[in-house]
């Protein structure tokens, strides 16, 4: 079981970035998707969830209007877009497997190996 | 939202040694914990879920407790291959996961 995520980028201030995360060796549509951030030396903070079942979303409320989560069936592959970039947003950021359904209490047991997005004038 | 406090920030352990790292959350969560390790440049792996149930593949040297509001993480005999930075997360609440601050264990 694996997720793969794209290779780094780097945006400048203002610009927009979009991540994929491709998914191998499980039933794609079975599971939720979780994006998850780290700034350089700090600790891990979750951004937002979707569904690749249904395409339902939540989001992290500092995140709200800024995100966007989607997937793609025929590839396995969801993505995460975040606009409005600023110089706080560089990150790794990660994608993990969650539930696929928000009455169903689950962490994340499966992760990306992280992409670093650097944002920088 | 629900605020997950960990300590300590940092705890320096030598080869051998039984290690404890807490979790406080700001409201119950029941059993709804789980503890992860992050190995520098590394993405975190899960460790423990159900606030005590082993992830497969994980050694049983680590184990975790609690319930509630007041959780723990020991590793009864720190190996080499455990200096990392450890993090618990709740899962209590819909669509809303957090994390604690990290704890990073250190070689002494």
């Amino acid at each position: 079981v694996r997720l793969v995520q794209s290779g780094p980028e780097v945006k400048k201030p203002g610009a927009s970035v979009k991540v994929s995360c491709e998914a191998s060796s499980y039933t794609f549509n079975s599971y939720g998707i979780s994006w998850v951030r780290q700034a350089p030396g700090q600790g891990l903070e979750w951004m937002g969830w979707i569904s690749t079942y249904n395409g339902d979303t939540r989001s992290e409320e500092t995140f709200q209007g800024r995100i966007t989560m989607t997937t793609d069936t025929a590839t396995n592959t969801a993505y995460m877009e975040l606009r409005s970039l600023q110089s706080d947003d560089t990150a790794v950021y990660y994608c993990a497997r969650a539930s696929n359904d928000l009455s169903y209490k689950d962490c994340f047991d499966v992760w990306g190996q992280g992409t670093l997005v650097t944002v920088s004038s | 939202d629900i605020q997950m406090t960990q300590s300590p920030s940092t705890l320096s352990a030598s080869v051998g040694d039984r290690v404890t790292i807490t979790c406080r959350a700001s409201q119950s969560i029941n059993i709804w914990m789980a503890w992860y390790q992050q190995r520098p440049g590394k993405a975190p792996e899960l460790l423990i879920y159900k606030a005590s149930t082993l992830e497969s593949g994980v050694p049983s040297r680590f184990s975790g407790s609690g319930s509630g509001t007041e959780f723990t993480l020991t590793i009864s005999s720190l190996q080499p291959e455990d200096f990392a930075t450890y993090y618990c997360q709740q899962y209590s609440s819909y669509g809303a996961w957090t994390f604690g601050q990290g704890t990073k264990v250190e070689i002494k």
